[in-house]
């Protein structure tokens, strides 16, 4: 049974440019979260999904930030216009139906220029 | 709503003295608690987890934890630090009966000497 899939696990981008992170959840959970991480810090949540639904986006930046969790394909992580402060790493966690235990992504280390 | 507060950002250990990492929780609803080990430029792993059952919790690597109710706390312990146990490990709540949307500490970094 894979685990938690992210891609890419490097991206550079320019200031102005879009960032889309990728990840797939463990086979059979329906519940994917989206944290971020700045250096020296903990996780921040960003936000919560279900397929085709957002539950909970109350970490995400209200401007050039957008998830979704298709029915069909992995859930997204959009950043639009990207400024230095984006930089950090992104981490996806999937999970089986309320149990509250993440099963964590590798991560996608993002760095703006 | 939750909360959890990680008493020490980082804890020095020679190898083969205990460890204790510490970590204190709020929660308006039964937690459900885990600890969670980083390595370097890696992803999170589950070490252990509390979700309601035997109050002292076993975990992988040696690692065991407590939930103390009266002391809202929930200790990750390890009677003898290896030099590979060395990485940043975080404590999570998560409110079962809440939104399920767990909540991280800052983290406690574990540096381990020859």
């Amino acid at each position: 049974n894979a685990g938690v899939m992210q891609n890419p696990r490097h991206l550079v981008r320019r200031r102005g440019q879009e960032a889309r992170l990728r990840c797939s959840p463990m086979k059979g959970h329906s519940h994917v979260y989206w944290y971020r991480q700045l250096p020296e810090e903990g996780l921040k949540f960003m936000v919560y999904l279900q397929k085709e639904n957002i539950i909970d986006e109350s970490g995400m930046p209200k401007e050039r930030f957008s998830a979704e969790f298709p029915k069909e394909g992995p859930s997204i992580l959009r950043i639009q216009q990207v400024v230095r402060g984006d930089s950090a790493a992104y981490f996806c966690a999937s999970s089986p139906e309320g149990t509250g235990e993440l099963f964590f992504g590798e991560g996608s280390r993002l760095t703006v220029l | 709503a939750q909360s959890v507060t990680q008493l020490d950002s980082h804890v020095s250990v020679s190898e083969g003295t205990p460890v204790l990492l510490r970590c204190n929780y709020s929660s308006s609803y039964s937690p459900s608690l885990f600890w969670y080990v980083q390595h370097p430029n890696k992803g999170l792993q589950l070490l252990l987890k509390y979700t309601s059952a035997a109050t002292l919790v076993k975990g992988i690597n040696g690692f065991e934890a407590e939930f103390k109710k009266s002391e809202t706390s929930f200790h990750l312990t390890k009677p003898s630090a290896h030099m590979s146990d060395a990485a940043e490990y975080f404590c999570v709540v998560s409110e079962r009966g809440g939104s399920y949307i767990p909540t991280f500490g800052r983290g406690t970094s574990l540096i381990v000497h020859p």
